[in-house]
């Protein structure tokens, strides 16, 4: 089946530095979609950005993601983290099923993002 | 911002007890998923819907939890002999059709099984 990795469990960074999270996939499908969601604290995941497009660059809330098939790779980068970017961040995947049906999201493991001051 | 309507929102049980919750999808979305997130944090798939229909669903699902969308009417989560290890928060998220189209999750239900 489909699999997503994520190989930062937990980040620590300071206010004001870069933000880069790995996310990288496997998957049979050609053209899988590929999202970043954030979760804060007793909250519920929220989209932050996602892509069907090989080598095009999305951005959102000062986030931004490259899908790039070629290395199976859709890692998160921020130039300047603040204090309000501390929470859980998810890499996921989904394709299409058979019929042009939504399928199901596969999640990576997470990271756990902490920004201090 | 999602608006997708879940409750209850907290649920305790004893071991053994029904534990059912829940979720009012988003106007328009015709998809239905219910996904579990463990004390972990890791996410697992449980059963999707498009409609009344079921699109998916796990092997675990099909033994102890069952699901329903009826029309007109919240779909609904049910885990028939709850059991210590499901404790977990459990997430409804809707969609339209479309692989590209976003999920919104709802708050969740946070099950704890005694």
């Amino acid at each position: 089946g489909d699999s997503v990795t994520q190989t930062e469990g937990l980040v620590t960074l300071t206010e004001g530095l870069p933000v880069m999270l790995n996310c990288t996939y496997q998957t049979i499908y050609s053209n899988p979609f590929l999202f970043w969601y954030v979760q804060h604290l007793n909250e519920s995941p929220r989209l932050l950005l996602k892509s069907f497009t090989d080598n095009k660059r999305t951005e959102h809330q000062g986030f931004h993601a490259t899908l790039h098939k070629s290395s199976s790779s859709f890692h998160l980068q921020k130039s300047s983290a603040q204090l309000s970017d501390s929470a859980l961040y998810y890499c996921a995947l989904r394709r299409m099923n058979t019929g042009g049906l939504s399928g199901k999201l596969t999640f990576g493991e997470g990271t756990q993002v902490t920004v201090i001051s | 911002n999602s608006k997708v309507i879940q409750t209850p929102r907290y649920l305790v049980k004893g071991q053994g007890q029904k534990a059912k919750m829940r979720c009012i999808p988003e106007k328009g979305h015709p998809v239905v998923f219910w996904y579990q997130q463990n004390k972990n944090n890791e996410f697992k798939f449980l059963i999707n819907f498009q409609n009344q229909e079921v699109l998916q669903q796990i092997d675990m699902t099909e033994k102890r939890f069952s699901a329903e969308c009826p029309s007109n009417s919240p779909c609904s989560l049910e885990i028939q002999s709850s059991e210590a290890g499901d404790s977990a928060l459990y997430l409804c998220a809707s969609s339209r059709l479309g692989g590209e189209d976003t999920q919104y999750f709802g708050p969740g239900t946070r099950l704890l099984v005694l």
